[in-house]
């Protein structure tokens, strides 16, 4: 069974970076039949899809547009977890962030507990 | 920047049907990107409900279903139950979004009231 455990601070002040790490359990991050994502809740932007890193024949990302300048996720393969980098947050990045492994075929299964993250100085 | 629209909410008395619609376009469901469904109880992570447009993991009782066509699907619950009150989600893929390649989509959630 599947597990992801998330840690990383609540409050960033704005300007700054988001960082977030996601812990994997009952996986590896190197599987060749997942994604790794992360996705964001607000009540504003409601549920919205952020990014991805996945190994296949090399590791590559995808990025939602609406963040492509600004965010980096990346595998820890010796720690078996991943992370999420948001740079030059403002309030608007306020939001709960999750964790999630996402099957080959698109959806997904299982979500972290969620971090809210409050972008305020 | 929800491209999948959802009814705000749906309500039925314990034992009713309901069902819940997602209307998309031709660049989501219409292109023939799978649905999935997601249910969240309040204060926690959205759950897995229906794969593939049709598929239900283990566990998910038989009362909920899913299906679609076109440019639109739908998820019923047959048989509501007072568990069965809390927000549901859709999600696709839209192949317009992200220049080069697409982007992994959610509706606008629907609120599930048994009344």
């Amino acid at each position: 069974q599947v597990q992801l455990q998330q840690s990383g601070p609540g409050l960033v002040k704005p300007s700054q970076t988001l960082s977030l790490t996601c812990a994997i359990s009952g996986d590896s991050v190197s599987s060749n039949s997942a994604s790794w994502n992360w996705i964001r809740q607000s009540p504003s932007r409601g549920l919205e899809w952020l990014g991805r890193t996945y190994l296949r024949s090399k590791w590559d990302n995808d990025y939602a547009v609406s963040v492509k300048s600004r965010i980096t996720v990346k595998p820890d393969t010796s720690k078996n977890q991943f992370s999420l980098q948001l740079n030059s947050v403002t309030p608007e990045d306020t939001a709960v962030y999750y964790c999630a492994r996402q099957d080959i075929k698109g959806w997904f299964d299982p979500w972290g507990p969620g971090t809210l993250v409050t972008v305020s100085s | 920047q929800s491209v999948l629209t959802q009814p705000p909410s749906v309500s039925g008395a314990p034992g009713q049907r309901v069902t819940i619609s997602c209307t998309g376009s031709n660049s989501n469901l219409g292109a023939g990107y799978d649905v999935h469904w997601y249910q969240q109880l309040p204060g926690t992570a959205p759950k897995l409900l229906i794969y593939g447009n049709t598929n239900r993991p283990s566990g998910v009782p038989d009362r909920f279903s899913g299906s679609k066509s076109g440019t639109s699907a739908s998820l019923a619950i047959t048989g509501l139950q007072p568990e069965d009150e809390t927000d549901y989600y859709c999600q696709s893929y839209d192949n317009t979004l992200s220049g080069s390649y697409g982007s992994y989509v959610f509706g606008t959630g629907t609120k599930v009231t048994v009344l």
